[in-house]
């Protein structure tokens, strides 16, 4: 089946630096990806929509200029979470949809990044 | 504004019994109906999808239903194995409009006990 990775898988860092997770499709081509946000026993709330080549779409609520998400190719995104803070330790994990997003398509998850903020 | 509900937020279970895990969501119109298993601090691995035309899906132990008019899916585990533990999310996809996104339930928390 095809594959979806996430680096890192785990990364802690000091409030105020920048932290960029990568989302890749190993063996497909994502022409949509997606990326999450999980808090403890809480749902997966969706952050961004992203085309490759195009801006990402935002929720309602998702600081666009503090999480940059960059769908540079068919088989990367990066999602940067600038001058963090301990509010934004969650765990964070990336969707890979090909195919027509109006119509059934796959979908496929990453294995998730663990963001810890001090 | 569509909302998913998860009930029961945990469940434990001995092995060998048979459970159902239960699903509603407020907004009918849906294009499809997903359940995914999610490991700690891991991805999710789809289950079974339902589309909105259909009323189950079986995979193994596994069977889902829907019933699409009153909001409500349930995920069936016969024989449950210790393997099973894990939370068990639900999603909706909407249908119409921008019918890519996914809204999800909080999950079911469910451990098999030896």
């Amino acid at each position: 089946g095809a594959v979806v990775s996430q680096h890192p898988s785990r990364v802690i860092c000091k409030s105020g630096t920048s932290v960029k997770i990568e989302c890749r499709s190993l063996d497909f081509q994502a022409t949509t990806m997606f990326w999450y946000r999980q808090f403890p026993k809480q749902s997966l709330m969706l952050m961004a929509t992203s085309n490759e080549g195009s801006k990402a779409t935002y929720e309602q609520g998702v600081e666009k200029d503090k999480f940059l998400i960059n769908h540079a190719s068919l088989t990367l995104s990066t999602l940067t979470v600038t001058s963090a803070h301990p509010e934004d330790s969650s765990f964070y994990i990336c969707r890979a949809s090909r195919g027509d997003i109006n119509s059934y398509n796959e979908q496929f998850f990453g294995p998730g990044t663990r963001l810890t903020v001090l | 504004k569509q909302e998913v509900t998860q009930i029961p937020a945990a469940l434990s279970v001995p092995e060998g019994e048979n459970l159902v895990l239960n699903c509603s969501f407020t907004d009918s119109a849906i294009y499809n109906l997903q359940w995914f298993r999610q490991d700690p601090g891991k991805g999710l691995t789809s289950l079974l999808l339902i589309q909105s035309s259909q009323r189950e899906q079986t995979s193994g132990r596994l069977n889902a239903s829907l019933d699409k008019s009153s909001g409500r899916s349930t995920l069936y585990i016969a024989a449950s194995q210790p393997g099973d533990s894990a939370t068990y999310l639900c999603a909706v996809r909407r249908s119409g409009g921008s019918n890519y996104k996914l809204t999800f339930g909080k999950g079911t928390l469910l451990t098999v006990n030896p």
